[in-house]
């Protein structure tokens, strides 16, 4: 099927580590894409990855990538208060990989003081 | 940078009428796709165009269309409003290579009464 797959709600305590997994459809994919919805706006990109690689880092965002089992996951060091937001992963639509992202349902990270 | 525009941010219309949503992409880019995010659908891609043509297409009715100027600046627009219609619309902007990250503009919340 077309459905990428996220956990819907994840609650962690200020200054732990968040992970939010992700389980995607495409083993084609060449990018796969990490946003986060703050309320009342639009979606950040986070950032993304390319298929050829097992991780990336960037500041306080590691990236995980398992090919194998298409699972993707975004692990956020020293969680702070301001991280709270729905978290979503994207692939694009098989049939293109350009504009046409298929996105999952979001996982929301509340972070308790 | 500029970041992506949408203009209206709020549009309040009844069943029947019609609506025309405009988005800016950040300069240079030439892709813009458009989205749709409602709670219980999720996000879901409506259209995609790229140099003034339409490149991709989601699984809408007729009623959404949209289009691209020759500066990159998108409308779209949905004629016979109905109740189901209210969501949020997101415009992304990408260069439209490679890879082919999104950004987004902040939304136009439509609510169809």
């Amino acid at each position: 099927g077309e459905d990428v797959e996220q956990s819907l709600f994840l609650s962690v305590r200020e200054g732990d580590s968040s992970v939010i997994n992700c389980t995607y459809t495409d083993s084609s994919s060449t990018y796969l894409y990490w946003y986060k919805q703050e309320p009342g706006a639009g979606l950040q990109l986070l950032t993304y990855i390319f298929s050829n690689m097992d991780m990336k880092q960037d500041q306080r965002l590691t990236v995980l990538l398992n090919k194998k089992d298409k699972h993707l996951s975004l692990r956020i060091a020293d969680t702070q208060t301001g991280d709270s937001a729905i978290y979503f992963c994207a692939e694009p639509h098989r049939s293109s990989n350009t504009g046409k992202l298929i996105f999952g349902q979001g996982t929301t990270l509340q972070v308790k003081p | 940078k500029a970041g992506v525009t949408q203009t209206p941010r709020y549009l309040i219309k009844t069943r029947g009428q019609q609506v025309t949503l405009s988005c800016s992409p950040i300069s240079g880019h030439r892709s813009v796709s458009w989205y749709q995010q409602t709670p219980g659908q999720g996000l879901q891609f409506l259209f995609e165009y790229f140099s003034e043509t339409q490149r991709n297409k989601g699984n809408f009715p007729g009623r959404f269309s949209g289009r691209q100027f020759s500066n990159s600046r998108s409308e779209m627009n949905v004629s016979t409003l109905e109740l189901g219609d209210s969501a949020l619309y997101l415009c992304a902007s990408s260069p439209g290579t490679a890879p082919y990250e999104q950004y987004f503009g902040p939304g136009t919340r439509l609510t169809v009464t």
